[in-house]
């Protein structure tokens, strides 16, 4: 079975750009997970998707954005970028929501 | 609001050793999940053991173990004949609503 998948693997953008992300997550899988990583704050909770609905929300700003699609796949958006976005982007799927979830090997933005 | 706390930001440990990874939890919760991810320089986060807090038992797999002290919201990890390949950050996280982590433990596997 193709683990979750997230593309591409490294960014490089410039502030005030904006970027997506993508995320397949494992086949059959339902829910997806965004967090941001970073060496200062850790891993810390983006969103949560579950059968296309966003089902919970961590405490990022509104430029912070996503969204599942009927195949379960996710997109995540960020814009106006600024430099304290650099950060390794992981996202993680479960079969339900309480289910153990599992990662992806991230997207490295950078934001120059 | 859940907080997951690792007060251990770095151990070290001899192969074939045991090490115990301290993580603690602050919740006025009573169904929840805890888990133990690794994440190697390789970057990807891979679960390691996962306890239901309504389950008394600890949770095994393999070498690792957990200590589950619901009422003192501990849960430790427990590695048994420790091997270099062990060698990641660790992190304690805690779910009910949201998936919360821990700051992590970075762990050394001395040859």
């Amino acid at each position: 079975k193709a683990g979750v998948t997230q593309t591409p693997r490294y960014l490089i953008k410039t502030r005030g750009q904006q970027v997506t992300l993508s995320c397949s997550p494992i086949s059959g899988h339902r829910s997806v997970s965004w967090y941001q990583q970073t060496p200062g704050q850790g891993l810390q909770f983006l969103f949560e998707y579950f059968s296309e609905t966003q089902r919970n929300k961590g405490n990022f700003p509104g430029r912070f954005s996503g969204r599942q699609f009927s195949n379960s796949r996710s997109e995540m958006n960020v814009s106006t970028l600024e430099l304290g976005d650099s950060a390794l982007y992981l996202c993680a799927s479960s079969f339900d929501i309480n289910q153990p979830q599992h990662f992806g090997d991230g997207t490295r933005l950078s934001i120059l | 609001a859940q907080t997951v706390t690792q007060s251990q930001p770095e151990m070290s440990v001899q192969e074939a050793e045991t090490v115990t990874l301290s993580c603690t939890y602050d919740t006025s919760e009573s169904d929840y999940y805890l888990f133990w991810y690794k994440q190697p320089p390789s970057r990807q986060m891979i679960l390691v053991i996962r306890q239901e807090a309504y389950k008394q038992q600890n949770a095994t797999e393999n070498r690792f173990s957990v200590n589950f002290q619901k009422a003192a919201k501990s849960f430790s990890l427990k590695i048994s004949d420790s091997q270099l390949g062990d060698a990641a950050m660790y992190f304690c996280a805690y779910r009910s609503a949201l998936m919360r982590f821990g700051a992590g433990t970075r762990l050394t596997v001395k040859p």
